[in-house]
């Protein structure tokens, strides 16, 4: 059974600092892994794919990595803005969906 | 564009009432899957669908019934309402031809079971 881990739960930077959030996963035979975004009472904002195949994946200000034999994604935001405060989501999709906890960002002005 | 949309948005039932909750998709998607989610933890896969007239349970399917009768629509019901199903549900939808392809996710329903 896949298992997926975000650590920290919770994480509160001042405006303009960088942002690592982290992802770890159990079981290495994935599709891809999907990063999403979740404001407070609303759905879920993909935010990056990564395939398997990939290392890494860029938009904007996020940039997220993957390294499959070690079971880790990492996502990176830079510059963060007070905008920036939300619930961080990822998901492992071997045959299906399997997410972590999320990780909730708090950007003070 | 709709994409996934999801009816209704909002509902609260008494303990053993029963429900339908309807997902609406229009992207032509094959697989279809229904989430729930509670305070702290991520999104659990209750059923999910790989086409029109299959389902198959996820991880979590106890108390609760699908259907697929048309390729756009996937309903989850729930026959008697407890407690521990207040929850978030979300629904979403996957083309087909292989995992590598992402899900799109509707808005939620939340529901309250008193």
């Amino acid at each position: 059974k896949q298992e997926v881990t975000q650590i920290p739960a919770a994480l509160s930077v001042p405006e303009g600092e960088n942002l690592v959030l982290n992802c770890s996963f159990t079981d290495s035979a994935i599709y891809n892994l999907q990063w999403f975004r979740q404001d407070p009472g609303k759905g879920l904002t993909s935010l990056l794919l990564i395939q398997s195949s990939q290392r890494e994946q860029t938009s904007g200000r996020l940039n997220a990595s993957l390294d499959k034999s070690s079971g880790r994604s990492t996502l990176y935001i830079a510059a963060s803005q007070p905008g920036d405060s939300a619930t961080y989501l990822c998901a492992v999709n071997d045959y299906k969906l399997s997410f972590g906890a999320g990780t909730t960002v708090t950007v003070r002005a | 564009n709709a994409g996934v949309t999801q009816t209704p948005k909002f509902r609260v039932l008494k303990t053993g009432q029963s429900m339908t909750l309807l997902c609406a998709q229009d992207m032509n998607h094959e697989y279809m899957y229904w989430y729930r989610q509670d305070p702290g933890m991520g999104l659990r896969l209750i059923h999910y669908s790989v086409g029109e007239g299959t389902t198959a349970k996820g991880e979590v399917p106890d108390g609760y019934n699908v259907s697929r009768l048309k390729k756009q629509n996937f309903l989850l019901g729930l026959e008697s309402a407890a407690p521990s199903q207040t929850s978030v549900y979300f629904c979403a939808s996957k083309s087909a031809g292989g995992g590598s392809y992402e899900q799109y996710f509707g808005p939620g329903t939340r529901l309250t079971v008193t």
